[in-house]
């Protein structure tokens, strides 16, 4: 019963390199999230995919991209690392929306990325 | 003026205290509450999700919403050290996973 897997726990890049995050869920949700937690911030949505084929920025889109590879896999690029891009990054899913139904969002453990 | 605010703590508590948490927000169109969990190197996870104003009990835990007064709380009954965690509220208009509104959380120490 894994839930939502992200790799790598843990990354080092310098300025300017490029690389992908990976997130996969277990639980045939519909929705799939991208956040980054800053101290004092909260969690700030990155982007998003409302289902399978779709995705949408969110609240801090700037210097990412993302894939909806499948309904399992939502990936998260860094094109070109920036240190403002320092944080724990946290993938999410959730069944999809509904008026009726909860939509509880399960969260990955983050992957800690340190950007010099 | 953030939209949802927390105070950050640290709060320290004797085991066996009863714990109160709580968020304001601005924005009176909210009517999803959820109150997460968020251990050390952790993921959050959900603690309480309630619908519109009034209290919600589970066990030690009581989310409580006052729609008037834009104010939530989270109420933990004899408190525990395994409760020592940070305590993310969030929010939001509708049901749509994308607008959920978070706070900066607040972090909980119960000290045996």
């Amino acid at each position: 019963n894994a839930g939502v897997t992200q790799t790598p726990k843990f990354q080092v890049l310098k300025t300017g390199q490029s690389m992908t995050l990976q997130c996969a869920q277990d639980m045939n949700h519909n929705s799939m999230y991208w956040y980054r937690q800053d101290p004092g911030m909260g969690l700030r949505l990155i982007y998003y995919s409302a289902s399978e084929g779709t995705t949408d920025k969110g609240e801090v889109p700037n210097g990412y991209n993302v894939s909806r590879l499948n309904k399992r896999e939502f990936s998260l690029r860094l094109e070109s690392a920036a240190p403002s891009q320092t944080s724990v990054y946290f993938c999410a899913s959730s069944p999809g929306t509904g008026f009726s139904a909860k939509n509880i969002q399960y969260f990955g453990a983050g992957t800690r990325l340190s950007v010099l | 003026q953030k939209e949802v605010e927390q105070d950050p703590g640290p709060l320290s508590v004797p085991e066996g205290a009863i714990v109160s948490l709580n968020c304001t927000y601005s924005n009176s169109a909210f009517q999803y509450f959820m109150w997460y969990r968020q251990y050390s190197r952790k993921g959050p996870e959900l603690l309480m999700y309630t619908y519109s104003s009034g209290n919600k009990e589970d066990g030690r835990f009581t989310a409580q919403v006052d729609k008037s007064s834009k104010y939530i709380s989270l109420f933990i009954r004899d408190s525990q050290p395994s409760d020592s965690a940070t305590y993310l509220c969030a929010m939001s208009w509708d049901n749509y996973g994308q607008n959920f509104v978070f706070g900066p959380g607040t972090r909980l120490s119960v000290l045996p």
